[in-house]
């Protein structure tokens, strides 16, 4: 069983250019959601979906920030226009209804803004 | 607002060694996780601890829950390298999860 997959693994962008971050949850999870995650600041929920409904953005930091979640198997989050303060790990997670609500994270995806 | 605090945050400690960590939580919460994050990598579900006096042991860990003091603790036995690692604590919040800072733990020969 295929686990949260997320892509690009890295990206290495200059300032200003747009960024977009792919999700594809575990197949029958209701759940994604998307964290940031620095040394600063440590791990930072930026919004969740439920059914592909957005809950909460109250996370998102700014504008330059938005997310999507079209089907049940895909997500994005899209930067623009990047900043160098960006440069972080983005993990997604998804999780199922009623299951203890533990959340199963996907690789990461490691954005640098130069 | 539901805060999630552990401590320490940095511990280096000899193999063989015994050790807790501490997660404190703010608010009232039915749920807590324990993740481990090797450096570079993902988080990895380790314990998930439902309710009050829950106690979940995993070879070395062992993690346990006190809901009425919102404190939860994961204890290493004998540590070893393997161990090495950041280990985080996570409260439920509703539908979504609130993270401590982070161990950074460091076993060492």
């Amino acid at each position: 069983d295929a686990g949260v997959i997320q892509s690009p693994r890295h990206e290495v962008t200059e300032m200003g250019q747009e960024v977009t971050l792919r999700c594809k949850p575990i197949s029958g999870h209701d759940y994604l959601f998307w964290y940031r995650q620095t040394m600063m600041r440590g791990l930072e929920l930026l919004i969740y979906f439920n059914n592909n409904v957005p809950i909460d953005d109250s996370g998102m930091p700014e504008d330059r920030f938005s997310a999507k979640m079209p089907n049940a198997s895909f997500s994005t989050l899209k930067i623009q226009p990047s900043e160098p303060r960006d440069s972080a790990v983005y993990f997604c997670a998804s999780r199922r209804a009623g299951n203890y609500n533990e959340q199963f994270f996907g690789p990461g995806t490691r954005l640098t803004v130069l | 607002e539901l805060k999630v605090e552990q401590n320490p945050l940095f511990l280096s400690m000899q193999e063989g060694k015994n050790y807790t960590i501490y997660c404190n939580y703010s608010t009232t919460s039915d749920r807590l996780y324990w993740y481990r994050q090797d450096p570079g990598k993902s988080l990895e579900s380790l314990f998930v601890l439902l309710s009050n006096g829950a106690v979940k042991q995993e070879g070395r860990l062992m993690a346990s829950l006190d809901t009425k003091a919102r404190l939860s603790t994961l204890h290493i036995t004998a540590a070893v390298h393997d161990l090495s690692a950041t280990y985080f604590c996570a409260v439920n919040n509703n539908n979504d999860m609130r993270f401590g800072a982070g161990t950074r733990l460091t076993v060492k020969p």
